[in-house]
């Protein structure tokens, strides 16, 4: 069975702080797929990054950037200089395997409110 | 860019009427899928689909729900006969071999 654990409900900071997003996750694979995805108020899902399981190096991409641990299967996500414009559920995703048509197992979502 | 589209972006059911949500998937893609939220809740996996047929489903997607690609194109999804429950949003998705899936913006369904 596959699982994500997305503990923080809701956060809150004002803008120009930085922010991370906890993702935890269980697999029993040695091949998986970990995704982040933005849901804006607006309602569409917005795909933000990819990591495999035998890619570890962390990712930075303006001031988003990812640190994923398989020691504690753990994949978090960093808003540097949060801006309103983040302000948006985000959604951590685990693709099991290595079956390309396979389900994405989401987390539950956290609401990050960034507030001027 | 391509991107998957969905229509209608709101429909409104009375209970035990049969909807079809129809999404177009970006065009060089392989697999679809669908998905719904429940408002405010997380993102749940209905089912997907390769090479004309059901790869996997899960225990939501019982037998009110179908899937059907008719055409080169499009990719919907039936529910025969809706219930107060089936109120989400439905997100359809596709995806290349071993890619992010892409998600379309949705169909809201709400029943009544």
């Amino acid at each position: 069975a596959q699982k994500v654990t997305q503990a923080q409900t809701e956060i809150s900071v004002v803008e120009k702080e930085d922010v991370t997003l906890d993702c935890v996750y269980e697999t029993r694979d040695t091949t998986y797929y970990l995704f982040w995805y933005k849901q804006p108020p607006s309602g569409e899902l917005v795909f933000l990054i990819r990591r495999n399981s035998f890619d570890e190096q962390n990712e930075i991409s303006g001031r988003y950037s990812w640190n994923f641990q398989k020691s504690t299967s753990s994949f978090n996500f960093t808003i540097t200089a949060s801006q309103v414009v983040d302000s948006a559920v985000y959604f951590c995703a685990l693709h099991q395997g290595e079956t390309s048509g396979s389900r994405l197992t989401f987390g539950e979502g956290t609401q990050l409110t960034v507030n001027p | 860019e391509p991107e998957v589209t969905q229509t209608p972006s709101h429909q409104v059911t009375q209970m035990g009427q049969e909807v079809i949500l129809r999404c177009v998937p970006i065009s060089n893609h392989l697999y679809f899928y669908w998905y719904r939220q429940i408002l405010g809740q997380k993102v749940e996996f209905l089912v997907s689909f390769y090479n004309n047929e059901i790869s996997e489903k899960s225990e939501i997607f019982d037998d009110q729900f179908s899937v059907e690609r008719p055409d080169g194109s499009n990719f919907t999804l039936k529910i025969r006969s809706t219930k107060l429950e089936d109120s989400a949003m439905y997100f359809c998705a596709s995806n290349r071999v071993f890619y992010e899936q892409y998600f379309g913006p949705g169909t809201r369904l709400t029943v009544t």
